[in-house]
């Protein structure tokens, strides 16, 4: 299966609270799990990526945290502002065919 | 150092008419690849290309159809509109030589078919 399923849809949490988007695969051909942010109005920006032979990655306040074994991966935003605002998608790259499989996204909102 | 720059940013047009958007890379990446987002299928795979060769396609219609020049600037096209055509074009251009790595995304086309 070349599918990426992300949850939750949507999200709201409070200034400095942790939000944890989560997403699980199938397929083990997939070789590399970036995660972008969407603002309104703009195209999505590479936020922070892992390989399936590490298990947690930081950069800043944004950690990924991968579980090869159950296949799913998650992102948590440290210290979480309302610039943080934003649609998060996560995605993963198929090996097999080289294509960028995404999430359907989850929307994420920081109450001030 | 200037973004990847999509051209129109927004485009109304009729169903039956075709279209041609535009996308202007980061200087120096030779990966453009293009995506469709909509509410409903979220970001879907177009099609790729690399130094003006297509090297790899999603599974859209013959109906879309793409370009690249040899100063890695690219075109898509999309012939004989339909109102499920209506979404966001968004080209991403890398300076990788592998596919799916590094990408960097336009603001996007809005284009709706009345």
């Amino acid at each position: 299966q070349q599918q990426v399923k992300q949850s939750p849809q949507s999200l709201i949490v409070q200034k400095g609270g942790i939000p944890i988007i989560n997403c699980a695969y199938e397929n083990t051909a997939f070789d590399y799990f970036p995660w972008y942010q969407q603002f309104p109005g703009k195209g999505p920006a590479l936020l922070i990526a892992i390989r399936p032979d590490v298990s947690e990655k930081k950069e800043g306040r944004f950690t990924i945290s991968f579980n090869k074994s159950a296949k799913q991966f998650s992102l948590h935003i440290m210290d979480s502002q309302p610039g943080d605002s934003a649609t998060y998608f996560c995605a993963a790259r198929y090996s097999r065919d080289d294509k960028i499989i995404f999430g359907k996204g989850t929307r994420l909102h920081i109450l001030p | 150092k200037a973004g990847v720059t999509q051209t129109p940013r927004y485009l109304i047009k009729t169903r039956g008419q075709q279209v041609t958007l535009s996308c202007s890379p980061i200087s120096g990446h030779r990966s453009v690849s293009w995506y469709q987002q909509t509410p409903g299928q979220g970001l879907q795979f177009l099609f790729e290309y690399f130094s003006e060769t297509q090297r790899n396609k999603g599974n859209f219609p013959g109906r879309f159809s793409g370009r690249q020049f040899s100063n890695s600037r690219s075109e898509m096209n999309v012939s004989t509109l339909e109102l499920g055509d209506s979404a966001l074009y968004l080209c991403a251009s890398s300076l990788s030589d592998t596919p799916g790595y590094g990408y960097t995304f336009g603001s996007g086309t809005r284009l709706t078919v009345v």
